[in-house]
């Protein structure tokens, strides 16, 4: 079936401009989460959703990150105002159920540049 | 959750058993250890997790120390294509509720030598 997607795949941007980063998860998946990637470093926690609800946001590094999943399944990660500390890849991951004995489906993520 | 201690990196032949080792040394009673692996350009796949029996399935397995405080991967013979970030993590197998996020560290850079 199909994984996790996600677009663009690659985004370049000014500093400044506000991008909006988008996550299919497998259907049917209650969880969803969203990660940092930062080069030759591993994953970093961002947020975290259980269906429609944000139930930890303790991983986003400023207010200029928001992120929703308005109907439970699609979730958008956006970032406002840029900087050149947001160029990452941004990764997107679901599972199936609520608790750690589910894994993690994980999709290909989003590479953000910021010029 | 506890922390991991893993060799930057790694070389192995193709075709030979690659074992990856993890240092848990602060690991509690109800921590798991999984690991996940990352090929370039990819996202982060599962591999395996276990308490403290060891474990094997399809892709390989997981050995761990009677008291807990190191584990090895097992890659029973590996591929080019088994060339990847490898990440060790420890983790409480029941959430208390909120985030399940995933805590990465660096993991190791294997590197599959034809």
């Amino acid at each position: 079936g199909a994984g996790v997607s996600q677009s663009p795949r690659y985004k370049v941007a000014k500093r400044g401009q506000d991008v909006a980063l988008r996550c299919d998860p497998i259907s049917g998946h209650v969880s969803l989460f969203w990660y940092q990637q930062a080069l030759g470093q591993g994953p970093e926690f961002l947020t975290y959703f259980q269906n429609e609800a944000q139930l930890d946001k303790s991983g986003l590094p400023s207010d200029r990150f928001f992120a929703e999943r308005p109907e439970g399944s699609v979730s958008t990660l956006k970032i406002q105002r840029t900087q050149q500390e947001d160029s990452a890849v941004y990764l997107c991951a679901s599972s199936l159920a609520v608790g750690r004995y589910y894994e993690q489906y994980f999709g290909p993520g989003t590479r953000l540049t910021v010029t | 959750d506890a922390k991991t201690t893993q060799p930057p990196s790694m070389d192995c032949a193709e075709g030979r058993a690659a074992n990856l080792p993890c240092n848990h040394s602060t690991i509690s009673g109800n921590e798991y250890v999984y690991w996940y692996r990352q090929i370039h350009s990819q996202g982060p796949q599962y591999i395996i997790h276990g308490l403290k029996n060891n474990e094997t399935n399809e892709m390989a397995s997981l050995i761990i120390t009677e008291d807990r405080k190191s584990s090895t991967l097992i890659l029973p013979h590996a591929t080019l294509r088994d060339t990847a970030v490898y990440y060790c993590i420890v983790r409480v197998g029941h959430s208390g509720g909120g985030a399940d996020g995933l805590t990465f560290g660096k993991g190791t850079h294997l590197i599959i030598q034809p």
